[in-house]
């Protein structure tokens, strides 16, 4: 049970450069989330999935996409990077039943830097 | 618009000692709050998830309690050891961001020294 995996680890991009973080989870969770996090703050909800087939824009979707190709998966792409995307990217994921909350489960998280 | 805000942002104590780390909210429509534990380079691991109709949660040496009508919780760390050095963060599921959308304050770092 390797709860919830990212690839890639680090990612150093051009400006104007394309990539997809991708994010997986084996515990059969419901909902699962994109978050960012700068230096001195706090994560910031990027995107986010409340089951299958459905997707929607959380706090800071400017610049992004989604896509949750299955229930187990979850990516992020960015079109056209740009240095104020450099941050630290988490996937995270909860069972998230409908009117229920509850803890969510992160991934190890994703280093990107735009030059 | 809610915001989170952890007090202090750094805290260096020696072993044993027992600690209190803060978090404050400015709108207490929340369906919950929860205490995060960040080590370097890692992910998020979930320590404590209070329900906004509960005050307090135990888990082994640590205590979080929520004052939903004053927007404070306190996260209490009894005989603090080297190990309980990371990032704290506590976050809040806000009625207006709909269930399980999370905003988070930017954290406490602790340092526990021998």
């Amino acid at each position: 049970n390797a709860g919830v995996t990212q690839t890639p680890k680090f990612q150093v991009l051009k400006t104007g450069q394309s990539m997809t973080l991708q994010c997986a989870q084996d515990m059969n969770h419901n909902s699962m989330y994109w978050y960012r996090q700068d230096p001195g703050m706090g994560l910031r909800l990027i995107y986010y999935s409340a089951s299958e087939g459905t997707t929607d824009k959380g706090e800071v979707p400017n610049g992004y996409n989604v896509s949750r190709l299955n229930k187990r998966e979850f990516s992020l792409r960015l079109e056209s990077a740009a240095p104020s995307q450099t941050s630290v990217y988490f996937c995270a994921s909860s069972e998230a039943l409908a009117g229920i909350t509850d803890t969510q489960y992160f991934g190890p998280g994703t280093r990107l830097t735009v030059l | 618009k809610q915001e989170v805000t952890q007090i202090p942002a750094a805290l260096s104590v020696p072993e044993g000692e027992n600690l209190v780390l803060n978090c404050s909210f400015t709108d207490s429509a929340i369906y919950n709050l929860q205490w995060f534990r960040q080590d370097p380079g890692k992910g998020l691991t979930s320590l404590l998830l209070i329900q906004s109709s509960q005050r307090e949660q135990t888990s082994g040496r640590l205590n979080a309690s929520l004052d939903k009508s004053s927007g404070r919780s306190t996260l209490y760390i009894a005989a603090s050891q080297p190990g309980d050095s990371a990032t704290y963060l506590c976050a809040v599921s806000p009625f207006s961001g709909g269930y399980n959308k999370l905003i988070f304050g930017a954290g406490t770092r602790l340092a526990v020294h021998p």
